[in-house]
């Protein structure tokens, strides 16, 4: 199949720390893989991506990172506020079929002061 | 940006009752999708097109049907609403890479 894992399903963390976010995927023909920000009663938006031939890659306080032999990767928040809580949902495209996505069930971040 | 605009934004359909939500997208995108998300399991596909006059089958296509009449618009029609089918639809479209969701529609079927 092209299940994609993702955990944990809901994580607290201080603000200031960071967070991690970590999906598994099954099809070793997947190249893409974004990560997508969802606010309570809005639509998901993309935060950050990475395709296949990168290992890792960093914009604004996030950083994923992309393990291709063990079909893993995660999201990384540095430095969270409060403004960071929300759903997460990683994907990855199903094979070398860029436009479908299979998406893991999603983390709620909650950044407590 | 990337502009998707979804009708209605929200419904209440009565069971066995026929439902269309509707999708525009002003992006000349060629590809366009129908997701249904569910507490706990993120978001699953219904149907796709990649061009007007054409659909593809998702994973969850099931009591759905999809039409694509022109390149800017796409429904998602249930011919027999069910129980089962209460859930928040969203529609995207694609550029090279990236999918731009629209606000999303709450169906409820009672």
């Amino acid at each position: 199949g092209e299940q994609v894992e993702q955990l944990p399903s809901i994580l607290r963390v201080q603000e200031g720390s960071s967070a991690s976010i970590n999906c598994t995927y099954e099809n070793s023909a997947s190249n893409y893989f974004p990560w997508y920000k969802q606010e309570p009663g809005e639509n998901p938006k993309l935060i950050i991506d990475i395709r296949s031939n990168m290992e890792r890659k960093q914009t604004q306080g996030l950083i994923v990172l992309l393990d291709k032999k063990a079909k893993r990767f995660s999201l990384h928040i540095t430095d969270t506020q409060p403004g960071d809580s929300a759903m997460y949902f990683c994907a990855a495209s199903r094979g070398q079929v860029v436009g479908q996505l299979t998406f893991g069930r999603g983390t709620r971040l909650q950044v407590y002061a | 940006e990337a502009a998707v605009t979804q009708s209605p934004r929200s419904k209440v359909a009565v069971t066995g009752g026929k439902v269309t939500l509707s999708c525009h997208q002003t992006n000349n995108h060629d590809y366009m999708y129908w997701y249904r998300q569910d507490t706990g399991h993120g978001l699953r596909l219904i149907h796709y097109s990649y061009v007007a006059d054409s659909t593809e089958k998702g994973d969850i296509p099931d009591g759905y049907k999809a039409s694509r009449p022109s390149q800017e618009n796409f429904s998602l029609i249930l011919e027999l609403a069910s129980l089962s089918q209460t859930a928040v639809y969203f529609c995207a479209s694609r550029d090279r890479y990236e999918q731009y969701f629209g606000p999303g529609t709450r169906l409820t079927v009672l």
